[in-house]
């Protein structure tokens, strides 16, 4: 299944490290998300782009940085992070933002040591 | 309070038995409901969506009860292949858009 891909799906980075996440969706859909998935912890929604515009921002540090160059691509944008940002983070799309089936890439497992 | 809770599990069951999963959300606005599946190590997946009248999708079985603001999956004749993470998910609406709220999953092991 190739409907959402995201890349890398695993990094291991540093404190002081910047890295970038990328999702890339080939469903034709124009609203996408950011989650984190820590253990045992729900799925927390973490930045939602709708039409390439961004129309949530669940109180994020700033050490996540979200970027939308258009439809089809997310990226995640990372510096500085803390150990306790190691989690799975995965990325959705859905056809509009009214309309709740989201369709979910691989997820990147991100390790901060 | 959590938004919505789950019992974690796990649900140790054998092939072939009936295992029942509860839910309950805390915001009455919620409108939508689902079940999500989630392997180990992978991403969620829809499983079923959940109406008032109740659906049946082969072996699965969904309920919700908005009164007492619960859902429940009900899963008959299991399967080693059933084994994995369900998700509770509900929705409600936020600045414009409808926000999918999870739970943090029952796990469920079927062994032979």
């Amino acid at each position: 299944e190739t409907g959402v891909t995201q890349t890398p799906r695993h990094l291991v980075m540093g404190m002081t490290n910047k890295k970038s996440l990328k999702c890339e969706q080939h469903l034709g859909h124009n609203a996408m998300y950011w989650y984190k998935q820590s253990a045992k912890k729900p799925l927390e929604l973490m930045f939602v782009y709708s039409l390439e515009e961004r129309v949530e921002n669940n109180s994020v540090p700033s050490r996540f940085s979200p970027e939308c160059p258009n439809s089809s691509h997310l990226f995640l944008h990372l510096h500085t992070l803390q150990p306790e940002d190691s989690a799975l983070y995965l990325c959705a799309s859905s056809q509009e933002r009214q309309l709740v089936t989201q369709y979910f890439g691989p997820g990147t497992r991100l390790t901060v040591l | 309070r959590k938004e919505v809770e789950q019992d974690p599990g796990p649900f140790n069951v054998p092939e072939g038995a009936t295992v029942a999963f509860n839910c309950t959300y805390s915001n009455s606005a919620s409108q939508s409901f689902f079940w999500y599946r989630q392997d180990c190590r992978k991403e969620p997946k829809l499983l079923m969506s959940v109406y008032s009248s109740g659906n049946e999708d082969g072996r699965f079985t969904a309920q919700l009860n908005r009164a007492s603001q619960y859902i429940s999956l009900l899963i008959r004749d299991s399967k080693l292949s059933d084994s994995a993470t369900y998700l509770c998910v509900v929705t409600f609406p936020e600045g414009g858009y409808n926000k999918l709220i999870f739970g943090a999953g029952t796990r469920l092991a079927v062994h032979p």
